[in-house]
């Protein structure tokens, strides 16, 4: 079955304990990105990959890391989480130049940062 | 700066009437948009878009309608259905780039 996976799907943390959410897809996607959804902000983006070894930022990449270093994998890491940083976490991957730029998200990270 | 915006947070539809939700946008360069539900505790799923070059994509019970004179468009569902009771995402991108921009999303209850 064609899908995104992320781990885990709920945590709760404390400040300044780093935590990483993998996020993998098995579609051989080019394209994988981070998304947070916070009330009343829609979906923002973090962080963005077009390939392996090729990241960039997003509209919100302040307090984030990502790596690329397989096709399939792409996770999330936050150094040092603060409560600014709790939110609704979304991996989503796509093909590139595939006309539709339809994205596949995985199901969400639920973060608390206390 | 928000690009794209959905100034409804919530909407209200009766089962088997016609549900709205409208999507401007303020960036141009936009040329693809397309439409996302969102169920509590799932991704979201696309649902339907629309080239620049269309006015209009219809599938089944959903179309999609673009005035880029506007800069606007608005996802129709006919007829509603309590399971179309979700939150719609709208959303932008330029060219084939891939980099989706988002709106705020709206609420679509739909009643029995």
């Amino acid at each position: 079955e064609a899908q995104v996976t992320q781990n885990p799907r709920y945590l709760i943390t404390v400040t300044g304990k780093k935590l990483t959410v993998t996020c993998s897809q098995n579609m051989n996607h080019e394209y994988m990105s981070w998304y947070r959804q916070d009330p009343g902000l829609g979906l923002r983006q973090i962080y963005y990959s077009m390939n392996v070894e090729v990241t960039d930022k997003g509209d919100v990449p302040e307090g984030y890391k990502v790596s690329r270093k397989e096709k399939r994998n792409f996770p999330l890491i936050l150094e040092s989480p603060s409560p600014n940083q709790t939110s609704l976490y979304f991996c989503a991957s796509s093909l590139i130049g595939s006309g539709d730029n339809e994205q596949f998200f995985g199901p969400g990270t639920r973060l608390t940062v206390l | 700066d928000q690009q794209v915006k959905q100034n409804s947070p919530s909407l209200s539809v009766q089962e088997g009437r016609i549900s709205i939700l409208n999507c401007d946008y303020t960036n141009s360069m936009f040329d693809y948009f397309l439409w996302y539900k969102k169920y509590p505790a799932e991704g979201p799923t696309f649902l339907i878009s629309i080239s620049s070059i269309k006015d209009k994509n219809e599938d089944g019970r959903f179309t999609v309608f673009l005035n880029k004179s506007a800069k606007h468009l608005s996802l129709h569902i006919v007829p509603s259905q309590p399971g179309d009771s979700a939150v719609y995402f709208c959303a932008a991108s330029t060219g084939t780039a891939s980099k989706l921009t988002f709106g705020t999303g709206t609420r679509l209850q739909v009643t029995l």
